[in-house]
């Protein structure tokens, strides 16, 4: 299995700072068809998780640009510039390259 | 607009099985490249990924369940199954159904499941 291990953030990050979330996985998500499988969600307290990147840089519909990804084939990261109220949540990274599919544990943002 | 919704038990006790329905909106599993994937969440704790079916049948699922896991579809219907067999505490979560591509797109508002004697 694909293990995908997170970073933790330096809570609480103040209110329009930037913040990083680092995910690392086990192999290279880079598939021979130049894609990377390496997808962000957020889950805000009390609500279903929502897709903010995928194919490690590209912004879901909707998603604000402050949201950035980037990475290599396995080391990412996600940027999330002058955080602000509504960004507190927990962060998943996920691969989606091969079964079974896998999850970080999760990096929690607090926001002071 | 693309919805899903996920119905289940609510609580049901150790070694029966389970039995989760995903009725949704907004796509057809007939399409070709549209999947639906189930993913579960002990409270407080982070995402499982449990099992994915496609447009044309394809099944999988995640085998740290050891073969408790059958997922099917029904398409007319515009619904997604999922059962598991012989439960235990350890399978009490929310269990969300999330459209899938080569990512979970939609997410369900999730069903809480509560195994307990």
């Amino acid at each position: 299995d694909i293990v995908m291990t997170q970073g933790a953030l330096p809570n609480p990050v103040p209110s329009g700072e930037s913040a990083s979330i680092t995910c690392q996985s086990s192999k290279s998500l880079l598939h021979s068809n130049g894609k990377t499988y390496l997808n962000w969600y957020l889950q805000r307290p009390g609500q279903s998780p929502q897709l903010l990147i995928y194919w490690m840089s590209t912004r879901a519909s909707g998603v604000s640009d402050r949201f950035s990804g980037s990475g290599s084939g396995t080391d990412f990261t996600l940027k999330i510039s002058s955080v602000e109220a509504e960004d507190v949540g927990v962060y998943y990274c996920q691969q989606f390259l091969e079964y079974p599919l896998t999850f970080g544990s999760g990096t929690k943002l607090e926001i002071k | 607009q693309v919805t899903l919704k996920e119905s289940g038990p609510g609580i049901l006790q150790p070694s029966q099985t389970l039995s989760l329905t995903c009725t949704f909106s907004g796509f057809s599993l007939s399409t070709y490249g549209m999947g639906v994937g189930w993913i579960r969440q002990p409270s407080g704790k982070g995402l499982e990924w449990l099992a994915n079916i496609w447009w044309d049948d394809d099944k999988y699922y995640n085998p740290s369940l050891k073969n408790r896991l059958t997922i099917s579809k029904d398409t007319s219907n515009n619904q997604a199954f999922l059962k598991i067999t012989n439960v235990d505490t350890a399978d009490t979560a929310t269990y969300y159904c999330a459209r899938i591509g080569d990512w979970f797109a939609y997410w369900g508002q999730g069903t809480l499941v509560t195994v307990s004697s």
